[in-house]
């Protein structure tokens, strides 16, 4: 089944313990992305990837950081976690990241909700 | 950064009402996509728009692009209790990174019997 996997799926934790939150899609995506989601600010992104090796911020990068060393997995990691921080993310994969290929459908996981104590 | 404005921000309506969602912005978009997120769940697309005044059905749910590119509207007809959700709109104002999302901040839906 074509999808896009998250883990963990809830997290609490306290402040300035490193964490990672994994993402895994199994689709042979070019682009991958992170967004945080956040009540009456919508879906803001926080970091994307054109493909292995290329990522560039979004809206929203301080305190995230990420990398794409394989082309279907693609983690976020927030380094010292704070409270600031509590939301609920979301990874998402497009085949393409390109122009000409406009038409492109965004596959999302099921969230990871993080609460930063 | 690009916005997106979407209203209205809440909608609670009866089951059988009509009822049209708006997404606007200042800027040109290269294409838009509507999606809906369920709880617990990711959003899942419904649609792309690409061509300013297109028009997309998809059962009760119309889809229109505004002519100027710069707004879309969802409208549904004889809203059931499964149409509950987010529903949001998303553009792409950069035809280089079209996969390059922004989003707006959804209209929440109920539907009640």
């Amino acid at each position: 089944e074509a999808q896009v996997t998250q883990n963990p799926r809830y997290l609490i934790t306290v402040t300035g313990k490193k964490l990672t939150v994994t993402c895994s899609q199994n689709m042979n995506h070019e682009y991958m992305s992170w967004y945080r989601q956040d009540p009456g600010l919508g879906l803001r992104q926080i970091y994307y990837s054109m493909n292995v090796e290329v990522t560039d911020k979004g809206d929203v990068p301080e305190g995230y950081k990420v990398s794409r060393k394989e082309k279907r997995n693609f983690p976020l990691i927030l380094e010292s976690p704070s409270p600031n921080q509590t939301s609920l993310y979301f990874c998402a994969s497009s085949l393409y990241a390109w122009s000409g290929y406009s038409n492109q459908p965004q596959h999302f996981g099921d969230g990871t909700r993080l609460s930063i104590l | 950064t690009q916005l997106l404005e979407q209203s209205p921000q809440f909608l609670s309506i009866q089951e059988g009402e009509n009822l049209t969602v708006y997404c606007n912005s200042s800027s040109v978009f290269s294409s838009l996509q509507w999606y809906r997120q369920e709880p617990g769940e990711g959003p899942v697309l419904l649609v792309t728009v690409v061509t300013g005044g297109e028009v997309k059905k998809l059962k009760r749910l119309t889809f229109q692009f505004g002519d100027a590119r710069k707004d879309s509207s969802l409208h549904i007809t004889a809203a059931q209790p499964g149409d509950t959700g987010l529903y949001l709109c998303a553009g792409a104002f950069d035809p280089g990174t079209a996969s390059k999302l922004t989003f707006g901040t959804g209209t929440r839906l109920q539907v009640t019997l």
